[in-house]
């Protein structure tokens, strides 16, 4: 059984190209969360996806956008990237049902030159 | 914004002794969760402990919970190097809505040193 999956595990960009992150939930999951977590830092939520729209969203700017498609996977984009993106982008998934407990993939780094 | 802080930073011991790690958080919560990191990878989960819960066991893992004083503790028992991780503790605000946002401490350093 497969958990998250999470792609590319590593990637690197100049300041002001686009990215795309891309997540395959766990087998039987629904609901894709993001997190990003800076060098030394928890995890900062970003937002969560569940029936392909947004339902939440943290304090995050609109550079950072996502999407979730039919099949539960999940993508997330950011535009314009400043050197300050440079973290580790986490992907979470759960069920809507039962308790809220997370199963993290093992992250893409991203850092921005 | 962290709604959990954790206590210590980092903490560094021997194998076989015991490490107590810390949280406090700000707002009202459903549950109160532990997660590991290792070095830079996703994190696992260990233990949830619900709002009307004070203590909880899971192997060599025991975390209290005091409402109260809105902490947690998580207690580790004969640690071993394998343990070497961060630790997060994680909030659930949920009281029975659709608000799924786990929001995470900054984390302990845990290292057992063999």
């Amino acid at each position: 059984d497969a958990g998250v999956t999470q792609s590319p595990t590593h990637l690197i960009k100049t300041r002001g190209q686009q990215v795309t992150l891309r997540c395959s939930p766990k087998s039987g999951h629904d609901t894709v969360s993001w997190y990003q977590q800076a060098l030394g830092q928890g995890p900062q939520f970003i937002f969560q996806y569940y029936e392909e729209e947004e339902r939440q969203r943290g304090n995050f700017p609109d550079r950072f956008s996502g999407h979730q498609f039919p099949n539960y996977s999940s993508e997330l984009n950011v535009n314009a990237l400043l050197l300050g993106d440079s973290a580790l982008y986490l992907c979470a998934s759960r069920t809507r049902a039962g308790a809220n407990v997370l199963t993290f993939g093992a992250g893409s780094r991203l850092t921005v030159l | 914004s962290q709604q959990g802080e954790e206590d210590p930073q980092a903490l560094s011991i021997q194998e076989g002794e015991n490490a107590t790690m810390n949280c406090s958080y700000k707002t009202s919560i459903n549950n109160l969760q532990w997660y590991r990191q290792n070095s830079g990878r996703g994190l696992v989960h260990l233990i949830l402990i619900r709002s009307n819960e004070r203590e909880k066991h899971s192997g060599r893992l025991r975390v209290t919970l005091d409402t109260s004083k809105k902490s947690s503790s998580l207690l580790i028992t004969a640690s071993r190097a394998a343990d070497t991780a961060s630790y997060f503790c994680a909030t659930d605000p949920t009281s029975g809505g659709s608000n799924y946002k786990l929001t995470f401490g900054k984390g302990t350093l845990l290292t057992v040193n063999p």
